[in-house]
């Protein structure tokens, strides 16, 4: 059973629109939410994590939003750039689970010129 | 980068082969994590270890196994390959336990098994 799922499998967008990829959990244990973001070839690379005590994080283009009683995170990326089109990974984790990650599927973003 | 580096950065071999990857975590992490990246796959955890110790396991079969050293670089060891082996496998490092926190990934080898 997949504890973090992810949508969409893949997002086109044109360059300056807003990209948005959503994850939902079951688990009310979690309590670490990081984005990851994944070029071709290279290793994933966090872009910004969340707590559940708030409910939006946001750094430069970046915004975490956070819905505790859905059990809902997502990502937007304010004025999409080419340079941001890669795949992009949420994931959860838990102190009594090692603090390993239970990664979303990923979603492949291509941005436009 | 991450400082997390990871060796061989590719790896050919043949079904039935073992293999060993490396990797050593940034400079005072103490914890190390594998995963596998099949093609167009997220990423699935296999196993973590903390200063030396298995601390957690995934979905790690049992040909495959791994260890953390004294100097803290860990390997990855995969055995009695198969076609369906073939992935990216990254290693992740953490200086946190007890408490989740951010990942460090190294750049991955790709494992090609023919």
């Amino acid at each position: 059973q997949q504890q973090v799922k992810q949508s969409p499998q893949s997002l086109i967008v044109q360059k300056g629109g807003i990209s948005i990829i959503n994850c939902a959990y079951e688990n009310t244990a979690f309590d670490y939410f990081p984005w990851y973001q994944q070029f071709p070839g290279k290793g994933p690379a966090l872009l910004i994590a969340i707590r559940p005590d708030v409910s939006e994080k946001k750094e430069g283009r970046f915004t975490i939003s956070f819905n505790k009683s859905a059990k809902q995170f997502s990502l937007h990326i304010m004025d999409s750039q080419p340079g941001d089109s890669a795949t992009y990974f949420c994931a959860a984790s838990k102190p009594s689970s090692g603090d390993k990650f239970y990664f979303g599927s990923g979603t492949k973003l291509n941005v436009k010129p | 980068d991450s400082g997390v580096t990871q060796t061989p950065k590719h790896l050919i071999t043949a079904t039935g082969q073992r293999v060993t990857l490396r990797c050593s975590p940034r400079s005072g992490d103490l914890s190390v994590y594998w995963y596998q990246q099949s093609l167009d796959q997220g990423l699935q955890f296999l196993i973590q270890y903390y200063n030396g110790e298995e601390r957690a396991k995934g979905n790690i079969l049992e040909r495959f196994s791994a260890q953390q050293f004294p100097d803290l670089h860990s390997e990855l060891n995969l055995s009695s390959l198969e076609l369906g082996d073939s992935a990216l496998y990254f290693c992740a490092s953490s200086g946190l336990v007890g408490g989740s926190g951010e990942q460090f990934f190294g750049p991955g080898t790709r494992l090609t098994v023919l």
